[in-house]
């Protein structure tokens, strides 16, 4: 029921920006767009989320394109640390608050 | 931020055992989750459990086999009955904190001989 589509996987290079897309093209006005991590054996960790606004905080910065049916996850200046499966999700604020997984995008930094 | 705790953190079963994850919050909170993630595979959620009333469990997951407890609001658990192997899986617990974020415990790892 994931309503996201993302790479399987990708790699970046230590001190680089990770640029992670993702595709939602039925989303909903009032649906907003949610990235989670899973560092290998840990529970997710939230990062960002945003509804149509550009959204930066202290781990990374999103852009949700003007038409919002597409969203890039920026992540500034990768460590080695930020190995993770990165995860894209689309939910609204109202009602159900259960989150929807997809299989993610499997984020390799290299050194 | 929520700090979230799961006990055990992994354990290790015979078939047709059944076993209880604890998972306790460090302030109240109104929604609770239970998710599954089988091996190599996404998330998956199990139920919501809302202090106070019957959980409510997602398509293909039935009370019998994932019965819920929520007796309070910081605290809630998970039993897997009658396991099989096919239930090996990580099994999570998640908290919403206001309406914008969910926080994750740290699993329990179980595998079913």
């Amino acid at each position: 029921d994931a309503k996201t589509t993302q790479p399987p996987s990708m790699d970046c290079a230590e001190g680089r920006a990770a640029n992670l897309p993702c595709n939602h093209s039925t989303i909903s006005g009032n649906e907003y767009v949610y990235w989670y991590r899973q560092i290998h054996s840990q529970g997710p960790q939230y990062i960002i989320h945003g509804l149509k606004n550009n959204e930066t905080n202290e781990m990374a910065s999103l852009i949700i394109t003007e038409d919002r049916k597409s969203s890039t996850l920026i992540l500034p200046h990768a460590t080695l640390r930020d190995t993770a499966v990165y995860y894209c999700i689309v939910r609204g604020i109202q009602g159900a608050q259960k989150l929807v997984f997809g299989q993610g995008t499997r984020l390799t930094i290299n050194p | 931020s929520a700090v979230i705790s799961q006990k055990p953190s992994r354990d290790i079963c015979q078939r047709g055992t059944s076993l209880t994850i604890q998972c306790q919050v460090d302030s109240q909170v109104t929604m609770m989750f239970w998710y599954r993630q089988q091996p190599g595979q996404s998330l998956t959620l199990i139920a919501t459990a809302n202090q106070g009333s019957e959980a409510t469990y997602e398509s293909g997951f039935v009370i019998d086999k994932f019965p819920i407890s929520r007796p309070n609001l910081t605290f809630s658990t998970l039993t897997v009955s009658n396991m099989s192997p096919e239930d090996s899986s990580i099994y999570l617990c998640s908290v919403s904190r206001g309406p914008d974020t969910q926080y994750f415990g740290p699993g329990t790892r179980l595998t079913v001989l």
